[in-house]
């Protein structure tokens, strides 16, 4: 079992429409979740961090955390074609295995105009 | 402020052969960390510094890999000798404090290294 799970995609959405993305983690002891918006051949770039059980909005972005179902996700209201690319769910394993981050393999996102 | 810097962006060489890939992170950031990304899988945790001292090297594939952050400012990453299955995306990634809940880490660009 990897330790952090993502359906690779791709996910197709029309314009205007919810994108929502799931991650699972195998680690109950891991402290803090975070999504990553990656653009071809560029960086990971941070859009959101949650560590708490419930719902985070910023903006379009909502990400919900669930720590008894070990289940993260990320909802982007009003998809727009900017927002194709892949989206990396990362985990922060628990406190003594230090501060690196654990990565799924990221589901693409297309927003189709 | 400039953001985290990794050279060269691109890297070909032969099996065999020795690469040194550099990271300079974001100033004032005393925690770097190595990342690859090999093709189709997931990105994959390396090492990681705190100023000049190795924090956590347990993602190191072998010993053909080194890492050094003198003076604490810059990381090299030196593959010795390459192998083809070293070919990747290596990602550097720096931060201002590991022992937070939320640690936002910047990611360089990445070095694509291809070994033939």
């Amino acid at each position: 079992q990897k330790e952090v799970e993502q359906n690779s995609g791709p996910l197709s959405v029309p314009e205007g429409a919810i994108a929502s993305l799931n991650c699972t983690y195998s680690d109950r002891g891991s402290q803090s979740f975070f999504w990553y918006r990656q653009y071809s051949g560029k960086s990971p770039e941070l859009i959101m961090f949650i560590y708490s059980n419930g719902d985070k909005e910023d903006g379009r972005f909502t990400a919900q955390l669930n720590k008894a179902s070990q289940y993260v996700s990320l909802l982007i209201r009003d998809s727009q074609p900017s927002d194709s690319a892949t989206y990396l769910c990362a985990v922060r394993p628990p406190y003594n295995q230090g501060g690196k981050l654990i990565f799924g393999q990221g589901t693409e996102l297309s927003v189709k105009p | 402020e400039a953001g985290v810097t990794q050279f060269p962006s691109h890297s070909v060489i032969e099996k065999g052969q020795t690469v040194t890939l550099r990271c300079d992170p974001i100033s004032g950031h005393d925690n770097l960390y190595w990342y690859r990304r090999v093709m189709g899988k997931e990105i994959k945790f390396l090492l990681h510094f705190v100023k000049e001292s190795k924090q956590d090297e347990s993602g190191m594939p072998n010993n053909r890999f080194l890492a050094e952050r003198t003076g604490g400012t810059y990381s090299t990453l030196k593959v010795q000798p390459a192998e083809l299955e070293d070919s990747g995306v290596y990602f550097c990634a720096s931060s201002q404090a590991s022992g937070r809940l939320y640690n936002e880490q910047f990611f360089g660009p990445g070095t694509r290294l291809t070994v033939l």
